[in-house]
């Protein structure tokens, strides 16, 4: 079964610091991932996704991802946090016919003025 | 224009009664889902219509009963309400194309409080 976990419930950056959000995944076959963020009162919006087409993913927002194999990793960077980027962010991989996502229990991520 | 919209936003309601959540998608998606989003803000899916064919049912009560009318409507019925129903309830729809990287579209969500 797949399934991500991501470190760190809270995160909390500078405004114009690096941000950095982990997420490490299991498969037992080639995973699709994907990168949601759900601001306050909303629902989720894709920010973006592996489909093992490159690496480096870019996202909407200025945020990119980079899967890396031996590492089962696949963490979300964004190189200048801003304010608007405080939000809940979720980390999620498809099954392997891809009718269903499975989420990690999300990261908050808060910027600091 | 409203890609996945859900009705109600809010709703508010005693324990025992029974309450209904709809969902419409205008984006012309063959699989529609519902998830449950807890206060810890942990989302688990619920169930999964693909054509109007129930696909995922993920051990969730029988009080919760879903029905699809047509693919692009996807309602989520609640009977006997309890307390630890409260949470808030998202639909979503993907592409039709049965494609590992085809991601879902959410609607705004429907919080649901039972008092």
């Amino acid at each position: 079964a797949q399934s991500v976990t991501q470190l760190g419930s809270h995160v909390s950056v500078s405004e114009g610091a690096l941000v950095l959000l982990r997420c490490n995944y299991s498969s037992s076959v080639p995973p699709y991932l994907f990168w949601y963020v759900q601001y306050p009162n909303q629902g989720l919006q894709l920010l973006l996704k592996y489909t093992s087409a490159a690496t480096l993913v870019k996202g909407i927002n200025g945020f990119e991802a980079e899967f890396k194999k031996s590492e089962t990793s696949f963490h979300l960077t964004k190189p200048s946090a801003h304010m608007s980027d405080a939000a809940e962010y979720f980390c999620a991989v498809s099954s392997p016919r891809g009718e269903k996502l499975t989420f990690g229990t999300g990261t908050r991520l808060t910027i600091i003025p | 224009d409203t890609a996945v919209s859900q009705t109600p936003k809010y709703l508010v309601t005693q324990m025992g009664n029974d309450k209904s959540i709809k969902c419409e998608q205008n984006l012309g998606h063959d699989t529609m889902y519902w998830y449950k989003q807890d206060s810890k803000k942990f989302l688990k899916i619920m169930f999964s219509y693909n054509n109007k064919e129930l696909i995922i049912n993920e051990t969730v009560p029988n009080r919760f009963s879903p029905k699809s009318p047509d693919k692009a409507h996807l309602n989520l019925h609640i009977n006997s309400l309890e307390l630890g129903d409260s949470a808030v309830y998202f639909c979503a729809s993907r592409p039709t194309e049965l494609s590992s990287y085809n991601e879902q579209f959410f609607g705004p969500g429907t919080r649901l409080t039972v008092l």
